[in-house]
């Protein structure tokens, strides 16, 4: 699983209130993304990593941002949650450029009531 | 449009039966083409990756076939176990290195009873 942890497993969260997830990962793997999974979806690609302080935007970044200031720790921001952001959220690294394995974290349930 | 479906959408079989799920893609340039296992709860598992030059790859009791004139990808699973209920998703990459150029299949929800 290449060493990727991600916290909180679960949360339960107001509209309209910040919120951050975190993925960590140990294996020094170049790349990293973040991913939404919804019931009838693909897995999205909401933005992702290839460096330090090195982002982009994926198909589904709208009302969200991240952070990468660690090799092993990339931060998913929702600046102000909606209902329409309730999902299960992943974590992925890849170790690099020439590399075709994504691991993938154990996700984050996040409801937006 | 690069896209990816899975068929079918779910499947229930007895326990010790063979069954195949099917991946079609339109996805172009291809460069690989990948088959995760997704256990309820969990995050996606590689199973086999394979390059338009793999016409078949094993893992274990997991058998993935890519035609890439038909662009057409199947997942052979033999002999099934309970273990065996997931869902398994079909990936299938564009080429280079960027990110968006993965495309996701919605998934096969397998059910395995005794």
């Amino acid at each position: 699983d290449a060493g990727i942890t991600q916290s909180p497993r679960h949360k339960v969260t107001e509209t309209g209130t910040p919120v951050t997830l975190r993925c960590h990962q140990t294996e020094n793997h170049r790349y990293m993304y973040w991913y939404r999974q919804d019931p009838g979806h693909g897995l999205r690609l909401i933005h992702y990593s290839y460096g330090v302080k090195d982002t982009d935007k994926g198909e589904v970044s709208d009302g969200y941002s991240v952070s990468r200031s660690k090799t092993e720790d990339f931060l998913l921001t929702l600046e102000s949650a909606t209902s329409s952001q309730t999902s299960v959220y992943f974590c992925a690294t890849l170790q690099g450029t020439y590399s075709y394995e994504q691991y993938f974290g154990p996700g984050t349930r996040l409801t937006v009531t | 449009k690069n896209q990816v479906e899975q068929s079918p959408q779910s499947l229930i079989i007895l326990e010790g039966k063979n069954c195949t799920l099917q991946c079609n893609y339109t996805v172009s340039p291809f460069s690989n083409l990948r088959w995760y296992k997704q256990d309820t709860g969990r995050g996606p598992v590689s199973l086999t990756i394979m390059t338009f030059s793999e016409n078949t790859k094993s893992n274990g009791r997991y058998t993935a076939t890519l035609d890439a004139d038909t662009k057409q990808s199947s997942l052979h699973i033999t002999a099934s176990q309970l273990s065996d209920s997931a869902s398994y998703i079909c990936v299938v990459s564009a080429g280079g290195t960027g990110a968006n150029n993965l495309f996701f299949g919605t998934g096969t929800r397998l059910t395995v009873i005794p």
